[in-house]
């Protein structure tokens, strides 16, 4: 399996204001998804975006994926307290279900 | 409501003492895994199973046995303890065949002393 790479480490915004975080991996995938991790507790699933697809939305997410230069970028958009979480994404080649994580983008947003 | 859950939530033991972390899915899910998140390391994967009786290594398998005899669970037991097992676990479930989304327990905090 493979780990994708977040950056930033570490990303504080407004609330209001938009999020972006970046993932890079090294080898080719067939679908990468986003987690995110409210502090302590469980990933929660937030999207899939397959290996033919560019661009993927839900809700306030916007995922981006692109292929060639080997990362994804996740958007989260009107950026609100509760967003405040570590931001993990899960990129997958070989088996589907053997997901490796890397660690993650922590979000923080000021009230 | 389709959940994982896992028991006990927070255990400090001794070191050398056996323990075993339960692990539990009611959405009837072929695959589970266990991993283990620590500060600066990320979440890495200890063991998964595909399906009752099929486990398998997965990148930070040593001092550490699973076993699969039912459907729903996937118990984590540490034989013998060590400090450097103090971590927060996490296990997970996913339908084979589904979306590949990992359905994540609410963890287990364990400190070896």
């Amino acid at each position: 399996s493979q780990q994708g790479e977040e950056d930033p480490q570490a990303l504080s915004i407004q609330e209001g204001e938009n999020a972006t975080m970046n993932c890079s991996y090294k080898t080719s995938i067939n679908n990468l998804q986003w987690y995110r991790q409210n502090s302590g507790r469980g990933l929660v699933h937030l999207i899939l975006i397959r290996s033919n697809e560019r661009e993927k939305h839900s809700g306030r997410l916007r995922v981006t994926l692109d292929t060639s230069k080997k990362s994804s970028s996740l958007l989260i958009t009107a950026s609100r307290a509760a967003d405040t979480a570590s931001y993990f994404c899960a990129p997958s080649g070989g088996s589907n279900y053997k997901l490796t994580f890397g660690k993650g983008t922590l979000l923080t947003v000021n009230p | 409501e389709a959940q994982v859950t896992q028991n006990p939530r927070y255990l400090i033991t001794v070191t050398g003492k056996k323990l075993t972390v339960t692990c539990s899915q009611n959405m009837n899910h072929e695959y589970m895994s266990w991993y283990r998140q620590d500060p600066g390391l990320g979440l890495r994967q200890i063991y998964y199973s595909m399906n009752v009786e099929v486990t398998d290594k997965g990148d930070v398998p040593e001092g550490y046995k699973v076993s699969r005899k039912e459907k729903r669970n996937f118990p984590l037991i540490l034989e013998s303890p060590s400090p450097n097992q103090t971590s927060l676990y996490f296990c997970a479930s996913t339908r084979k065949g589904g979306s590949y989304e990992q359905y994540f327990g609410p963890g287990t905090r364990l400190t070896v002393t």
